[in-house]
């Protein structure tokens, strides 16, 4: 139990367009969300908490305009990385944590790894 | 910011050996967890200490915690080419659930 699916797990995009990634708990209803960003051979950075229908909570210095989550579900969030640039490209991770699930263990999914050209 | 600083950045034994990787944190916490991240792949929670706890056991793995020192260790015993990833830590302070990753160790198990 506890499966997160994410999806896409790789795209490559070109300078200026808009990205978006989804997060799914395919067997638990998901009340929270964690959206992370990887670079390579680093650690997580946590980017925003969302909860299902309200609005997400960002961490400082992360841009909420640039980086658009919505939780409209228990069981689906999206990223939206607009207006996608160079610096953007990197390794987009979302997590969950869910009714009947041990509070504090979170549930990843597998990652998307963003190009941008 | 960082709360959890593991060591060593990366670790290289033999399969059979066992492997032991170190994590420090700065503030109080409620529990420490260890995940483990298959290259390119996202993590899977692997065993959860809580602050009152002072070791712990699952298989192959066991967790000690200092709450003194402020540190962890996560011991995997019988290491398995299988095992070859990147360790990191986590700490809980706080009552929303999130989580704070340290840098991670990398494991490679030589068959």
């Amino acid at each position: 139990g506890a499966v997160v699916s994410q999806h896409p797990s790789r795209v490559i995009c070109k300078s200026g367009t808009s990205v978006k990634i989804e997060c799914r708990s395919l067997d638990f209803q998901a009340t929270t969300m964690f959206w992370y960003r990887q670079f390579p051979k680093q650690s997580l950075m946590l980017m925003a908490t969302s909860n299902e229908g309200s609005k997400a909570t960002y961490e400082q210095g992360v841009e909420k305009d640039k980086f658009l989550i919505n939780h409209a579900s228990l069981t689906l969030s999206t990223l939206t990385v607009t207006s996608a640039h160079p610096e953007d490209s990197s390794f987009y991770i979302c997590s969950a944590t869910g009714h009947h699930l041990a509070k504090n263990i979170q549930y990843f999914g597998a990652g998307t790894r963003l190009s941008v050209l | 910011s960082q709360q959890g600083e593991e060591d060593p950045q990366a670790l290289s034994i033999q399969e059979g050996e066992n492997a032991t990787m170190n994590c420090s944190y700065k503030t109080s916490i409620n529990n420490l967890q260890w995940y483990r991240q298959n290259s390119g792949r996202g993590l899977v929670h692997l065993i959860l200490i809580r602050s009152n706890e002072r070791e712990k056991h699952s298989g192959r793995l066991r967790v000690t915690l200092d709450t003194s020192k402020k540190s962890s260790s996560l011991l995997i015993t019988a290491s398995r080419a299988a095992d070859t990833a990147s360790y990191f830590c986590a700490t809980d302070t706080s009552s929303n659930y999130k989580l704070t990753f340290g840098k991670g160790t990398l494991l490679t198990v030589n068959p």
